[in-house]
């Protein structure tokens, strides 16, 4: 299940299930998003990204939502695996002449054998 | 693919005194070079974006003569925390972007006691 701790949400599932990460993004004019996963210690390492002309896409276990009417985002993990566990961020972008990423706030993904 | 190199890992000071953090991309040359400092359980937040030869852009609360932020090269940045305080104790990442992508670093853990 879901939970919420101090700043962090909590997705906690079994090892096999789908999971699925949500993120709400701030500005209606960011028209390209990235999932990022970090493991402890390290730095964000890209997963999947996705430009506002599109609406889904799919990589290898993983696929992301866009929907840009209510500003969310989501990140479809299939076939969980303990080493999906760590934490999980949406980044948003506006192309026409930034470079700046801004990130959500993040959800960390706990995977049970 | 694109690497960048942070150094370093983790480092732990004395209150009063600075600290060095060098970001280099490897194999590519960074238009610009972002700062991102990040809480426990918290998100990624921007400090400073950083091009070569220039002056860094601090973002809002983010003082300037504190982190020293140098980029003297199109592969080198580099963030000083001059008169570190515990306060300072985070993690800093930096992150090297060109053409619309960007690479994280793998983050220094600053501990200042």
């Amino acid at each position: 299940g879901e939970s919420v701790g101090l700043h962090l949400p909590t997705l906690s599932v079994q090892e096999g299930d789908n999971s699925i990460i949500n993120c709400a993004y701030s500005n209606s004019a960011s028209d390209y998003f990235i999932w990022y996963k970090q493991e402890s210690g390290k730095g964000p390492q890209f997963i999947i990204d996705i430009r506002s002309n599109m609406d889904k896409r799919q990589g290898q276990r993983v696929t992301v939502l866009l929907n840009k009417t209510v500003k969310h985002l989501s990140l479809q993990i299939a076939a969980t695996q303990p080493g999906d566990s760590a934490v999980y961020f949406c980044a948003e972008n506006m192309m026409a002449g930034y470079s700046t990423l801004t990130f959500g706030k993040g959800t960390m993904l706990l995977v049970s054998p | 693919g694109a690497v960048v190199s942070q150094h370093p890992s983790w480092v732990i000071c004395k209150s009063g005194t600075s600290v060095k953090i060098e970001c280099r991309s490897l194999d590519f040359q960074a238009t610009t070079m972002f700062w991102y400092r990040q809480f426990p359980k918290q998100s990624l937040m921007l400090m400073a974006t950083s091009n070569e030869g220039s002056k860094a852009t601090y973002e809002q609360g983010v003082e300037k003569d504190k982190f020293l932020i140098n980029h003297a090269s199109l592969t080198l940045s580099t963030l000083t925390v001059t008169s570190a305080h515990p306060e300072d104790s985070s993690f800093y990442i930096c992150s090297a972007s060109r053409g619309g992508s960007w690479t994280f670093g793998s983050g220094t853990r600053l501990t200042v006691v």
